[in-house]
């Protein structure tokens, strides 16, 4: 089946420290792979995506690359920022069907000034 | 533009009743999904409309919930004889083609069963 699974929270980091969330996913097929963000009082955003395989998704300084050998789709940023804090949800889109979304549990993050 | 809007944005409900939950996709946009999100977790796939139809409903839990759509816009989710573990947020994201576009969130609705 599809499933995905991310590095478990929470994550505390000081303001322009680098970050990476590991995501890893379990899927038929070659689906299209999604980073979202869950501001405190805000509903889910699209971060960023990749479609297919050594694909990089970026936006607002985050970067993501599909890596099909490692079924991974890590988030990373290079200097992080107290707006930064948030919720990160990693999820992938099922090929067939409804192509519904598939999300991993979260991962809740907070910069420190 | 207006985006997604979810009615009630919160609803406390005792065990055994029923409750509508409302989603208003963006104007024009023919596809609408409604997910759940327990505390901690990420959001699960319940229903997936494509224009009236209920295109995909293998995500509801069982025969309690039911979802509708008459006119292709507005959605109603349905919940009856609630259960406490029905308590979540009740996510509803429309896209604009079909299945392959962006999916577009709105604020949700928070459920509380007593």
């Amino acid at each position: 089946g599809n499933s995905v699974t991310q590095m478990e929270g929470p994550v505390t980091l000081s303001e322009e420290a680098f970050l990476t969330i590991n995501c890893t996913y379990t899927a038929t097929g070659y689906p299209s792979l999604f980073w979202y963000v869950q501001y405190p009082g805000e509903g889910l955003q699209l971060l960023l995506k990749a479609t297919k395989a050594d694909d990089k998704g970026s936006n607002k300084g985050f970067e993501a690359t599909y890596r099909k050998e490692t079924t991974s789709f890590h988030l990373e940023k290079g200097s992080v920022q107290v707006s930064d804090s948030a919720v990160y949800f990693c999820a992938l889109r099922t090929i067939q069907g409804a192509q519904k979304l598939v999300f991993g549990q979260g991962t809740r993050l907070t910069i420190n000034p | 533009g207006a985006g997604v809007s979810q009615t009630p944005s919160n609803k406390v409900t005792e065990k055994g009743k029923y409750v509508e939950l409302r989603c208003d996709p963006i104007s024009g946009h023919t596809a609408l999904y409604w997910y759940r999100q327990s505390l901690g977790q990420g959001p699960e796939f319940l229903i997936y409309f494509q224009g009236t139809g209920a295109a995909d409903d293998s995500g509801l839990p069982n025969d309690r919930f039911f979802a509708v759509r008459p006119e292709g816009s507005v959605s109603t989710l349905k919940i009856q004889r609630t259960e406490r573990g029905d308590s979540a947020v009740y996510l509803c994201a429309s896209s604009s083609q079909g299945a392959r576009d962006e999916q577009f969130f709105g604020p949700g609705t928070r459920l509380t069963v007593l």
